[in-house]
């Protein structure tokens, strides 16, 4: 199957500094990708779609200023936290379809961010 | 707006039992469904798709899942589980041919010894 592979895999971070992740598509060419926090005990909700050379579509009530997204290439998305408190403390995941269809969304390892 | 909803947040069961996962999701005219898998702070891992056709769907390390259209069901089932096994089990639901996965709240699969 293809592959996504997201770096770092955990990070700790001081309050008030940015944390850069980073969601590559190895194997194929990913024009769309999508971003996940996942909560504790809770499911996986999307934060925001990251469209390859234009801005990306954040869900509603994510803020666009603190988590910042770049899609400079086909392969590659990146997500910042900006100024992160300990309330950005989560797991965040990223996916993306393979051009061959929408019947499958293949996920990166997920990133643990830790905020002290 | 389509949701997922899966009933049980922990499921304990013995080795070499079976095991069934549920899941119920909102109407919808086309719908893709989808098991995922993952383990402690990994990514999740695509354990079967129900796409079209058969109802029944089998997917990898034994689990199968059955769509019911009737009962807007996917319920995941594994005749003998294992410790390997033990992890959080994710209940998705897309739009056909659209890209936005509504995941249900996980069920963690606890395999006892």
């Amino acid at each position: 199957g293809a592959v996504v592979s997201q770096h770092p895999s955990r990070v700790i971070c001081k309050s008030g500094t940015s944390v850069k992740i980073e969601c590559r598509s190895l194997d194929f060419q990913a024009t769309t990708m999508f971003w996940y926090r996942q909560f504790p005990k809770k499911s996986l909700m999307l934060m925001a779609t990251s469209n390859e050379g234009s801005k990306a579509t954040y869900e509603q009530g994510v803020e666009k200023d603190k988590f910042l997204i770049n899609h400079a290439s086909l392969t590659l998305s990146t997500l910042t936290v900006t100024s992160a408190h300990p309330e950005d403390s989560s797991f965040y995941i990223c996916s993306a379809f393979h051009p061959r269809g929408l019947d499958e969304a293949f996920f990166g390892q997920g990133t643990r961010l830790t905020v002290v | 707006a389509q949701s997922v909803t899966q009933l049980d947040s922990q499921v304990p069961v013995f080795e070499e039992a079976p095991v069934e996962l549920r899941c119920n999701y909102s109407s919808s005219v086309s719908v893709y469904l989808f098991w995922y898998v993952q383990y402690p702070n990994q990514g999740l891992q695509l354990l079967l798709k129900y796409l079209s056709g058969s109802t029944l769907v089998k997917g990898i390390n034994g689990f199968e899942a059955e769509f019911n259209k009737s009962q807007t069901s996917f319920h995941l089932r594994k005749p003998s589980v294992h410790i390997s096994d033990t992890a959080e089990y994710f209940c998705a639901v897309t739009d056909s041919g659209t890209y936005k996965y509504i995941f249900g709240t996980g069920t963690r699969l606890k395999v006892l010894a």
